[in-house]
């Protein structure tokens, strides 16, 4: 079993939809939980961070986790053409080896 | 300015040669790192250098080792290539190992073994 899991897609939404991205993950040891953005052949780039549990809310983006159900979630509301990319989650213990998941391939459609 | 670099960006070559990727930062950050990317974008650390000392070195192939000249640096150089060493491969960095700093990432060397 990974330590975590991402469904791939691809997605495919209208311009102005809520968009939801999820992840689920296998050890319960993780704390710190990323998601990271990346345009067709450019290196990922950090979006969200958070820390534990709980939500958080970065202009049309918000990340939750629920570590009790070992499951994070990214959700992007009024998504824009411009968020069409991969996205993908990322998990570490103590912030330093971090886990990948491999990505959901995200269109937003004008 | 170019946070994370990576040369070449593009790197075609027959199985079986040598070759080395390089990557600098000039963040000032402490800690660096070797990804490869797969083909359905499966991102998977192969080593990091922290203050020159090799820090994670998850289980690749002795054929890859990495080279840090200095804090600025890691090279990654690959011996006898491979079919299956074909992927993307990033070079990250962040401030530091052990805290929650995030990774910057450097924009990819698309490595294709003939």
């Amino acid at each position: 079993q990974k330590e975590v899991e991402q469904d791939p897609g691809p997605l495919s939404v209208p311009e102005g939809a809520i968009v939801s991205l999820n992840c689920t993950y296998s050890n319960s040891a993780f704390q710190y939980f990323m998601w990271y953005r990346q345009y067709s052949r450019k290196g990922p780039e950090l979006l969200m961070y958070t820390y534990s549990s709980g939500n958080k809310e970065d202009g049309r983006f918000t990340a939750q986790v629920d570590k009790s159900s070992k499951y994070i979630s990214l959700f992007i509301r009024d998504s824009q053409p411009s968020d069409s990319a991969t996205y993908l989650c990322a998990m570490s213990v103590a912030g330093n080896q971090f886990y990948f998941g491999t990505g959901t391939s995200l269109t937003v459609i004008p | 300015d170019t946070a994370v670099s990576q040369t070449p960006k593009y790197l075609v070559t027959q199985m079986g040669n040598d070759k080395s990727i390089k990557c600098e930062q000039n963040l000032g950050h402490d800690t660096m790192y070797w990804y490869k990317q797969d083909s359905k974008k499966f991102l998977k650390i192969m080593f990091s250098y922290n203050n020159k000392e090799l820090i994670i070195n998850e289980t690749v192939p002795n054929r890859f080792s990495p080279k840090s000249p200095d804090k600025a640096h890691l090279n990654l150089h690959i011996n006898s290539l491979e079919l299956g060493d074909s992927a993307v491969y990033f070079c990250a960095s962040s401030h530091r190992q052990d805290t929650t700093d995030t990774q910057y990432f450097g924009p990819g060397t698309r490595l294709t073994v003939l």
